[in-house]
């Protein structure tokens, strides 16, 4: 079966610090993978997602990145945090586009930037 | 914009009654999902239900979807205490494949 591991659950980082957060999906080839963000109290922003190896789409500038070295592994950075960066990161994979099938969400990570 | 809005924002019901929550969309869609969350954790997909159909049943979840009016409902039925968490509502369009989420609506069941 088909599993989501993402991490770190949660993490406290400085303004100005770096960030990296990975997320890794087992159990299938090929996933399309989904980075979104959820602010309290708020609805999911989709902030990145990718087709393939290499293969980035940004929905929201910012200054965060992504980068997906491997099929199953899909990375959300960022070289200097900003206090507006807290929030709730979901990673998510879906077999086929998002437009014909579901998503399967991480568990998520919980980022405060003082 | 291709989000779709839940409605209300918020409900309290007992144990025991049913559950209706509503979403709207602006634009045609190639379908419509709801997801639930717990406090905390990831979304969990619930049911998908296409642009070529009206009304689609998983266990206790009754999900209608009326293209003319922009619009889908979300029933929950003999609501549970466990049935506690945010509901959202997504949609993607015909031409994207992206889904875009709603803000949800935080229901609440007392026991």
């Amino acid at each position: 079966s088909q599993t989501i591991h993402q991490w770190p659950a949660t993490l406290v980082q400085p303004v100005g610090s770096p960030l990296s957060l990975e997320c890794t999906v087992e159990g299938t080839s090929n996933p399309n993978l989904y980075w979104y963000r959820q602010a309290a109290g708020r609805g999911l922003q989709l902030l990145f997602y990718s087709v393939g190896i290499g293969q980035i789409s940004s929905e929201v500038p910012q200054n965060l990145s992504a980068s997906r070295p491997q099929d199953r592994q899909f990375i959300l950075s960022s070289k200097k945090l900003l206090l507006s960066d807290s929030g709730f990161y979901l990673c998510a994979w879906s077999a086929v586009a998002a437009n014909t099938g579901e998503l399967f969400f991480g568990e998520g990570s919980r980022l405060t930037v003082l | 914009s291709q989000q779709g809005e839940e409605d209300p924002q918020a409900l309290s019901i007992q144990e025991g009654e049913n559950a209706t929550m509503n979403c709207s969309y602006k634009t045609s869609i190639n379908n419509l999902q709801w997801y639930r969350q717990n406090s905390g954790r990831g979304l969990v997909h619930l049911i998908l239900i296409r642009s070529n159909e009206r009304e689609k049943h998983s266990g206790r979840l009754r999900v209608t979807l009326d293209t003319s009016k922009k619009s889908s409902s979300l029933l929950i039925t003999a609501s549970r205490a466990a049935d506690t968490a945010s509901y959202f509502c997504a949609t993607a369009g015909a031409g994207s494949y992206q889904l875009t989420f709603g803000k949800g609506t935080k229901l609440s069941v007392i026991p």
